[in-house]
């Protein structure tokens, strides 16, 4: 089975520019969350999408969005980037049973969109 | 509000010692309990994880950790390690009966294995 895909691996972007992050997650898989990871902030979450509705939501500006497909592939885009964006997105999918509750508890992660803010 | 603490940054340690990765959280509901590793440049892996039961989980490459609830402790654990445990660790936590997938994670512990 394959793993957890994020694409691009690298980006190069400069302040007020916008960035779109792509996140395909395990098949079968239908809840993704994204977090960002930074050396001063460690690894923060962003939100995690279910259904294609946010279920829930991180400390982070409006700048921050994102969004899940019928397929459950899953996009974040950061809007007027700023330098302290530059970090290491990382993307994870799970298993949820038939409510949507959590099965297994378990996230799986991608190995990253490291975005860099010049 | 959850938190999780992990108190070593760095540990140094030699090739074939014991080793000890300290965490501890707080949180006023019951939690899971998740060790993950990172390699450079890489996401993360699954070390070993606690739902509920048996206080000593066992996970992959030879790790362990034991959950202390009253000490409010999840540390990690491997008996004799190997170069190729030079990596950071991450101890996180989610809640257990939210329903969702939030975690919060410690800052990391940078372990280096030395010849």
């Amino acid at each position: 089975k394959a793993g957890v895909t994020q694409t691009p691996r690298y980006l190069i972007k400069t302040r007020g520019q916008q960035v779109t992050l792509s996140c395909s997650p395990i098949s079968g898989h239908r809840s993704v969350s994204w977090y960002q990871q930074t050396p001063g902030q460690g690894l923060q979450f962003l939100f995690e999408y279910f259904s294609e509705t946010q279920r829930n939501k991180g400390n982070f500006p409006g700048r921050f969005s994102g969004r899940q497909f019928s397929n459950s592939r899953s996009e974040m885009n950061v809007s007027t980037l700023e330098l302290g964006d530059s970090a290491l997105y990382l993307c994870a999918s799970s298993l949820v049973g038939l409510a949507g509750a959590p099965s297994k508890n378990i996230q799986y992660f991608g190995a990253g969109t490291r975005l860099s803010v010049l | 509000a959850q938190s999780v603490t992990q108190l070593d940054s760095q540990v140094p340690v030699f090739e074939e010692a014991p080793v000890e990765l300290r965490c501890n959280y707080s949180s006023s509901v019951s939690v899971y309990l998740f060790w993950y590793v990172q390699y450079p440049n890489q996401g993360l892996q699954l070390l070993l994880k606690y739902l509920s039961g048996s206080t000593l989980v066992k996970g992959i490459n030879g790790f362990e950790a034991e959950f202390n609830k009253s000490q409010t402790s999840f540390h990690l654990r491997k008996p004799s390690v190997h170069i190729s445990d030079t990596a950071e660790y991450f101890c996180a936590v989610s809640e257990g009966a939210s329903g969702t997938y939030k975690y919060i994670f410690g800052t990391g512990t940078r372990l280096k294995v030395l010849a």
